[in-house]
C-alpha cells in the first residue's frame, strides 16, 4: 500500500530553524513534493524533489533521500506568516497521470 | 507559478439538490486535472482524476453517479455534486497539472449541505 508519515503537530520561534520530517512507502517513486496551506486555503506549492539532495529555494529548502524513503523540509528565519500546514506529497507512478498521494499534514505553529 | 481558478468559492444548498463547481486553468492547458476533497484537519483525498476528452477515473470508494466529472476543454473541468446530502460538506479543491508532475491548486470552494 501507500504510506506516507509526517508529524501532526511542531511549534517553533520567530526567527528560529525548524525541520519537518517526512517518511513514506509506495509502490513507486516518481518524485515528492512539498505544500503549504493556511487554514481555509488551497495548498500552494513550495518545492518539488525527484534526485537525492538538497533543493534550496529562499528560505525554504528540502531534501530527499530515496533509498531511505525520506525527505525533510527546512525553514529558515521562520516569521508568524510560516504558521500553515505543511503537506508531503509524493507522485508514486511514472508515466500516466501522475496523481499525488497526500501525508495527513504538519501543523506548524510559529510564536514571537 | 501557474494559476488555477474555482467557482464557486462557498456554497450553501439544501439537501437533495445539485452543485456544480468550476475548474479553470487560466494561463496553462491542462489535460490533467484533479479534484480532491478535505475535511476539517485532514489531508487532501484524491477524489478523482479529470482527463480532457475522456472518462474521469475515480479513486475508490468514490461513486461516480453522485460526483459527476466532465472535462470538456483543456482548461475547464467541472464537478457536479448531485443529490446533494450534508455528509457532503466539505472543502473541494481542484488542481491542475502543468509540465510533468507539478500540480497547482485552485483555491478551493467550502460547500454546506442544510
Amino acid at each position: 500500500g501507500q504510506n506516507i508519515d509526517q508529524p501532526t503537530e511542531m511549534t517553533a520561534t520567530e526567527g528560529a530553524i525548524v525541520q519537518i520530517n517526512c517518511t513514506y512507502q509506495t509502490s513507486g517513486f516518481n518524485g515528492l513534493f512539498w505544500y503549504q496551506q493556511h487554514a481555509g486555503e488551497a495548498p500552494t506549492f513550495l518545492s518539488y524533489n525527484v534526485l537525492d539532495g538538497l533543493e534550496e529555494k529562499g528560505r525554504f529548502s528540502s531534501f530527499l533521500s530515496r533509498s531511505k524513503g525520506y525527505s525533510y523540509l527546512l525553514l529558515k528565519e521562520l516569521q508568524m506568516k510560516d504558521s500553515a500546514s505543511y503537506l508531503c506529497a509524493v507522485s508514486p507512478f511514472s508515466g500516466g497521470y501522475n496523481k499525488l498521494i497526500f501525508g495527513a499534514g504538519t501543523r506548524l505553529a510559529v510564536h514571537p | 507559478g501557474a494559476v488555477v481558478s474555482q467557482h464557486p468559492s462557498r456554497v450553501i444548498c439544501k439537501s437533495g439538490t445539485s452543485v456544480k463547481i468550476e475548474c479553470r486553468s487560466l494561463d496553462f492547458q491542462a489535460t490533467t486535472m484533479f479534484w480532491y476533497r478535505q475535511f476539517p484537519k485532514q489531508s487532501l483525498m484524491l477524489m478523482a482524476t479529470s482527463n480532457e476528452g475522456s472518462k474521469a477515473t475515480y479513486e475508490q470508494g468514490v461513486e461516480k453517479d453522485k460526483f459527476l466529472i466532465n472535462h470538456a476543454s483543456l482548461t475547464l473541468s467541472t464537478l457536479t455534486v448531485t443529490s446533494a446530502h450534508p455528509e457532503d460538506s466539505s472543502f473541494y479543491i481542484c488542481s491542475a497539472r502543468q509540465g510533468a508532475d507539478t500540480q497547482y491548486f485552485g483555491p478551493g470552494t467550502r460547500l454546506t449541505v442544510l
